[in-house]
């Protein structure tokens, strides 16, 4: 079993909509979460940054980490064209390596 | 601020070849990593660098090695090149060692093609 699963999509979806994206994880260890938007030929962009369970919202952008059901999601509000892009999750626990999802491939349709 | 910087951009070998990349980390970073990147694997971990020091490692062979400098800049080198290693190579850095309380920042990584 991986550390950390993801759906791959891919997703499609219109201009507007909310969008949410989801990762499991089997380590409960696991106390720092990230997700991260990669352009094709780009590397990962840092989108959002939690500690422990709990919301975040940067924007448009609200990251929510569910601790007991080891689930971490992020939901994008009137999703742009511009969203369109790999997004990955991670995380990792204290004093050790980032554990990757595979990422979830996202286009959104003018 | 200028980012990470990760050369060359694209690189093509063929099989039984080595090479060598280079990770410079945003100024004032100390730890740096590499991950490897598939489409059906996602982001794998090599290792991590500290203060010229491997601090940890992925589970990779040993072909695949790496170093850091003093100036914090980091270099990773894959001998004998297998088809398999085509890949996007990425590097991070942060401020400190990873998982702490900062999160890492990644270059645009080197394509490697094998042939």
């Amino acid at each position: 079993q991986k550390e950390v699963e993801q759906d791959p999509g891919p997703l499609s979806v219109p201009e507007g909509a909310i969008v949410s994206l989801n990762c499991t994880y089997s380590n409960s260890a696991f106390q720092y979460f990230m997700w991260y938007r990669q352009y094709s030929r780009k590397g990962p962009e840092l989108l959002m940054y939690t500690y422990s369970s709990g919301n975040k919202e940067d924007g448009r952008f609200t990251a929510q980490v569910d601790k007991s059901s080891k689930y971490i999601s992020l939901f994008i509000r009137d999703s742009q064209p511009s969203d369109s892009a790999t997004y990955l999750c991670a995380m990792s626990t204290t004093g050790n390596q980032f554990y990757f999802g595979t990422g979830t491939s996202l286009t959104v349709i003018p | 601020k200028a980012g990470v910087t990760q050369t060359p951009r694209y690189l093509i070998k063929t099989r039984g070849q080595q090479v060598t990349l280079s990770c410079s980390p945003i100024s004032g970073h100390r730890s740096v990593s590499w991950y490897q990147q598939t489409p059906g694997q996602g982001l794998q971990f090599l290792f991590e660098y500290f203060s010229e020091t491997q601090r940890n490692k992925g589970n990779f062979p040993g072909r695949f090695s790496g170093r850091q400098f003093s100036n914090s800049r980091s270099e990773m080198n894959v001998s004998t090149l297998e088809l398999g290693d085509s890949a996007l190579y990425l590097c991070a850095s942060s401020l400190i060692p990873t998982g702490g309380d900062q999160p890492q920042h990644f270059g645009d990584g080197t394509r490697l093609s094998i042939l």
